[in-house]
């Protein structure tokens, strides 16, 4: 069966202290992998997509990774408006043209000021 | 270019009734997708569809249909609303190729009572 899991659950860091959040996945064929944020009451935003083992993406403090069987997100410094849940999805293919994504249940970040 | 809009934002029904939801994808976006997110269970794919046909199916009863019209706007329908069926429904657009990234709306916050 084809799984996401997220580590940890949730994660307390103090302003400026750099930490990495894990998405680790079994599936049958990888066609994607995405990141998102989400903030309370809100959809989730797109922050990366990553495609193949060894694909790196950065954005401000954030950096994504890939590898065969997990992704990382770096946050470098991070601030205090980083503070939300960071979503982890695949897409599998399953030989057909579908977009379903597969998530994980997600790390809640606080930064503390 | 305008993001993905969902009405209505907030909607409180009672057991028995069923309700409709709207979703209005990206323009130029074809392929639409709807999730339910609840604490206990996370992000849930419910269906996709692209050009008007269903294209992915997810585990949830027939109680959950959708449909997408001409213009790539789409509808769920709930019937016979459960106390369980209380979410967030998300619905997320995207290009027509399998693989691309998805974009999520704010979504509509259902209440059962």
């Amino acid at each position: 069966e084809d799984q996401v899991t997220q580590s940890p659950e949730a994660l307390r860091l103090q302003e400026g202290e750099s930490s990495s959040l894990n998405c680790s996945y079994t599936v049958s064929g990888l066609r994607g992998l995405f990141w998102y944020r989400q903030d309370p009451g809100k959809g989730p935003e797109f922050l990366f997509t990553l495609y193949s083992a060894g694909e790196e993406k950065e954005k401000e403090r954030l950096k994504a990774t890939l590898t065969k069987k997990e992704s990382f997100l770096h946050i470098t410094a991070p601030k205090p408006e980083d503070s939300a849940t960071y979503l982890c999805a695949v897409q599998v293919n399953y030989g057909g043209a579908t977009n379903k994504l597969i998530f994980g249940t997600g790390t809640l970040l606080a930064v503390q000021p | 270019k305008a993001g993905v809009t969902q009405t209505p934002r907030y909607l409180i029904k009672t057991r028995g009734q069923q309700v409709t939801l709207s979703c209005s994808p990206i323009s130029g976006h074809r392929s639409v997708s709807w999730y339910q997110q609840t604490p206990g269970q996370g992000l849930q794919f419910l269906f996709e569809y692209f050009s008007e046909t269903q294209r992915n199916k997810g585990n949830f009863p027939g109680r959950f249909s959708g449909r997408q019209f001409s213009n790539s706007r789409s509808e769920m329908n709930v019937s016979t609303l459960e106390l369980g069926d209380s979410a967030l429904y998300l619905c997320a657009s995207s290009l027509a190729r399998a693989g691309e990234t998805q974009y999520f709306g704010p979504g509509t916050r259902l209440l059962v009572l």
